[in-house]
């Protein structure tokens, strides 16, 4: 079945760095864009990041730009969110989730994977 | 990247039916049919339930539709049940090229 598997999360100082990966199964991963997700501690839902299929096109929220890095490696079906200059508010769960064009509407998510930044 | 806005809670009873607002701009809501709500029951990952403004991704109930009006789409659940007591959050294609999703609205089920 159509599966997504986030992994990399975890407790991490303020200014540290992060991956989060996010492994797919069950449909051609190299058809589809992804996306991030996030989600703090009893709040909404946000926006993180979005790459196309091919990995040339990202395209980020402005509270992540320039510090959050996406990447995909279509061989491994793996997706990949380098976090760097990491802060308090970045503690949330973060979701993959497949994206479905043309509205970039999110069909199948993760389970989530929890990032916690402390001292 | 402001987000869209949700009513922050709506309330029903079983059989009855609710409708949930979602508020943008004319570089989100209002300027693509690409508005989808999706389902958030705790401690579990969001559901798409509606997408492109109206359409239910196979296997969701058809009590649930969606519509849009200039700037507001909405989400109407009919015929409330227990299950359909959740979180439920919009979203939307921005100009920018972005995704932006509302506050989330916490459906009660008297």
């Amino acid at each position: 079945q159509v599966q997504l598997v986030e992994s990399g999360g975890g407790v991490v100082q303020p200014g540290r760095s992060l991956r989060l990966s996010c492994a797919a199964s069950g449909f051609t991963f190299s058809n589809h864009g992804m996306h991030w997700v996030r989600q703090a501690p009893g709040k909404g839902l946000e926006w993180v990041a979005l790459i196309s299929y091919d990995g040339s096109d990202k395209d980020y929220a402005d509270s992540v730009k320039g510090r959050f890095t996406l990447s995909r490696d279509n061989s491994k079906n793996t997706l990949y969110l380098q976090m760097n200059s990491l802060r308090a508010q970045d503690t949330a769960v973060y979701y993959c989730a497949k994206d479905e064009v043309p509205g970039h509407d999110m069909d199948v998510w993760g389970q989530g994977t929890t990032v916690t930044v402390s001292s | 990247q402001s987000a869209l806005t949700q009513p922050a809670s709506v309330s029903g009873s079983p059989g009855q039916s609710i409708t949930i607002s979602c508020t943008g701009t004319s570089s989100d809501v209002g300027g693509y049919n690409y508005v989808s709500w999706y389902q958030q029951h705790p401690g579990e990952a969001p559901k798409l339930m509606i997408y492109e403004v109206s359409n239910r991704p196979s296997g969701v109930s058809n009590r649930f539709s969606g519509s849009k009006s200039g700037n507001t789409a909405s989400l109407t659940i009919s015929g409330l049940q227990d299950e359909d007591e959740a979180d439920y959050y919009c979203n939307s294609y921005t100009s920018s090229s972005t995704v932006v999703f509302g506050g989330g609205t916490k459906l009660t089920v008297l």
